[in-house]
């Protein structure tokens, strides 16, 4: 199975600030990745597909890069509903999920 | 609208099995692969594994090959997740999640389950 690796694993931010989250594969994936946030006792939401394409319905604040091995979350400028845990998804011939990013108020 | 609703919660023993449901509605059931995907107590997501019902072609995570199947049943548009030799870290929410276009292999999910609950203990 291809190894995700994100980091940080948690990140302290406040309104307004942009934040970046990174996420590794352990070998090329082209651009076969997504990411989704998931909140407390939900299901995660699909954010960004195919490493830089924005889901339906998702704020333009979120934006994906990247291509291979190394990509990249960024959130131009946070909202109080952003604050949650951050995942990466490889979606390269079998998948496997980041460890997680929870992304927390300072 | 489209959605996926699962079975409800289960509790089962060491060594048990346990066979979770997936139902699907509001779109074509063999057009879209169902991923398996599941959550320990305060950990991460994992992906366990993947169907495609328009083939029954299957993909499985290394860490649960041969201790987990995947099917379908396109008479009734449910999947179904079958986990075997249950141990106490198999403890978790199980999510089914369908692919957000049709290939024949897994890809990102736009739907979701709410999710069903497995407790192993003895």
């Amino acid at each position: 199975d291809i190894q995700m690796t994100q980091s940080p694993s948690t990140l302290s931010a406040s309104v307004g600030d942009r934040v970046t989250i990174t996420c590794r594969a352990s070998q090329t994936i082209s651009f076969w990745l997504a990411w989704y946030q998931q909140k407390p006792g939900k299901a995660p939401k699909l954010l960004i597909y195919k490493a830089s394409t924005l889901e339906s319905g998702v704020p333009s604040r979120f934006s994906g890069s990247g291509w291979g091995t190394e990509f990249t979350l960024t959130i131009s400028s946070l909202q109080p509903d952003d604050f949650a845990t951050y995942y990466c998804q490889q979606c390269s011939g079998n998948s496997s999920f980041g460890q997680g990013t929870k992304l927390e108020i300072k | 609208q489209v959605q996926l609703v699962q079975s409800g919660a289960e509790v089962k023993k060491p060594g048990a099995s346990v066979k979770v449901s997936c139902k699907a509605s509001g779109y074509t059931f063999t057009s879209y692969g169902i991923s398996w995907v599941r959550q320990a107590p305060g950990q991460g997501l994992e992906w366990m594994g993947w169907i495609t019902a328009y083939n029954g072609i299957s993909y499985y995570s290394e860490k649960f090959q041969g201790r987990v199947t995947v099917t379908t049943d396109t008479s009734t548009s449910t999947a179904y997740m079958e986990l075997r030799s249950l141990r106490s870290d198999d403890t978790a929410v199980y999510y089914c999640a369908r692919d957000r276009t049709s290939t024949s292999a897994p890809d990102a999910c736009d739907i979701w389950g709410q999710g069903t609950m497995v407790t192993v203990s003895s």
